[in-house]
């Protein structure tokens, strides 16, 4: 059971926008910035999204983050099959002195 | 170029020990924390331990405090990871991840290909 709550699955056609959902807590979401990472299997996961908005460079402006409370989400606009993947987010926990993951969403693109 | 190169998995018995270490180039080794993230088969990402740049904080999941310990050499631009009393569960693909600052609480932006542990009998 992963402290970060996100949905197993998610998916859209060519050119939808999908969310994907991310709940914490007060120790975690709730006090420190949310990241997002892209992992394709088999490779090295990527940084998407840092402080919970904002894009390093190189990631499409397609993909955005916010925050709020104990939650976070991350958008994906003008959905493209090369978005299929997991994607995970993460805090740091002050409880845990630990980051903590969500469970991870893969994104299927029909 | 960032690089963060992985090395030491393999096939290990319950009980056993490994070492896994991480060389990294491309950026100033000891201005940046290092962590190790672990996806164990048909499961997500999970946090195993980090190191502050000048190696005086370290952190540890639950999961494998008192069973694992990280290090770095910032003369060799190297990090390491200890792994002792493995178990099954233990078994994963191993990542090394550069943290956006000095300690591990910023963001991972660079990440290693992987090295993959199994522990099996």
């Amino acid at each position: 059971q992963s402290v970060l709550t996100q949905p197993p699955s998610a998916s859209g056609t060519p050119g939808q926008r999908v969310t994907i959902s991310c709940s914490g807590s007060t120790s975690n979401i709730g006090l420190n910035f949310v990241n997002w990472y892209q992992h394709l299997p088999g490779t090295a996961p990527k940084l998407l999204i840092c402080t919970n908005s904002q894009r390093p460079s190189g990631v499409p402006d397609r993909f955005s983050g916010s925050k709020s409370g104990t939650s976070a989400s991350l958008a994906i606009s003008g959905l493209q099959s090369e978005d299929e993947a997991d994607y995970y987010c993460a805090a740091w926990d002050d409880s845990l002195n630990a980051w903590v993951f969500g469970g991870g969403t893969k994104l299927t693109v029909l | 170029e960032v690089q963060l190169v992985e090395s030491g998995g393999g096939l290990v018995q319950p009980g056993g020990s490994l070492r896994l270490s991480c060389a990294a180039s491309g950026f100033t080794f000891r201005n940046h924390a290092l962590n190790w993230v672990r996806q164990a088969p048909g499961r997500g990402l999970e946090w195993v331990s980090g190191i502050s740049g000048s190696a005086t904080s370290t952190y540890y999941a639950d999961s494998v405090k008192g069973r694992f310990t990280i290090s770095r050499d910032n003369s060799k631009n190297t990090l390491y990871l200890q792994m002792n009393s493995l178990r099954v569960e233990d078994t994963a693909v191993f990542y090394c991840a550069k943290d956006h600052g000095t300690y591990p609480r910023d963001f991972f932006d660079y990440w290693g290909q992987g090295t993959l542990v199994t522990v099996s009998p």
